[in-house]
């Protein structure tokens, strides 16, 4: 277990609502990304983080920000959510006992937007 | 073109098969690459992880780079019914660009 915990796991909300999603890592890693799953498409960048306060926006990046405050936290915010938003987001950290540039993920959340 | 192709499936075989899992990519400026699997509705586990061109053996499972071809593969040995998951294939630059690019992942089923 790469020690990552993901916040809430599931949850259904209605469109043009705000949600935060939390990643938490107790592992003091200093990249972190959230990813997106979708059928068809694969898994996708949103946006990753290279230390507190630092981020920057991967492929898909329209309609999230993201905040880091503390080393371990990475949110990751849909300002006003869409159908197009439903996913099942992945977080995960970058750090391996054998490279660097290894990356572990946290379990998902899973996020429906009606 | 998308930068890293791998074929959905689903394959099916039987316990025992040897497993050959493929990706081809259009980037020759890729430098790491991993196979991770994945369970239904779980997260993606990192499974294997090699540097540039070569094997790398783990057990039942070898991963193999040929850069000149820009082509990586994983390969199962004596193929379980557990080993039944969707296998994804990702690369990055390494360095400060590690954001992964995966392919989209076959599906292998392991039948008893």
């Amino acid at each position: 277990d790469a020690g990552i915990t993901q916040s809430p796991r599931h949850k259904v909300t209605e469109t043009g609502t705000p949600v935060t999603l939390r990643c938490h890592q107790t592992e003091n890693h200093r990249y972190m990304y959230w990813y997106r799953q979708d059928p068809g498409h694969g898994l996708r960048l949103i946006h990753y983080s290279y230390g507190v306060k630092d981020t920057d926006k991967g492929e898909v990046s329209d309609g999230y920000s993201v905040s880091r405050s503390k080393t371990e936290d990475f949110l990751l915010t849909l300002e006003s959510a869409t159908s197009s938003q439903t996913s099942v987001y992945f977080c995960a950290i970058q750090g391996g006992l054998s490279s660097y540039n290894e990356q572990f993920f946290g379990p998902g959340t899973r996020l429906t937007v009606l | 073109q998308k930068e890293v192709e791998q074929d959905p499936g689903p394959l099916s075989v039987p316990e025992g098969a040897i497993v050959s899992l493929n990706c081809t990519y259009s980037n020759s400026a890729f430098q790491y690459f991993m196979w991770y699997r994945q369970y239904s509705r779980k997260g993606p586990e990192l499974l294997m992880y090699t540097y540039s061109s070569g094997n790398k053996e783990d057990g039942r499972f070898t991963a193999q780079v040929d850069k000149s071809s820009k082509y990586i593969s994983l390969f199962i040995r004596d193929s379980q019914p557990s080993d039944s998951a969707t296998y994804l294939c990702a690369m990055n630059y390494g360095g400060s660009q590690g954001n992964l690019i995966f392919g989209k992942g076959t599906k292998l089923s392991v039948k008893p």
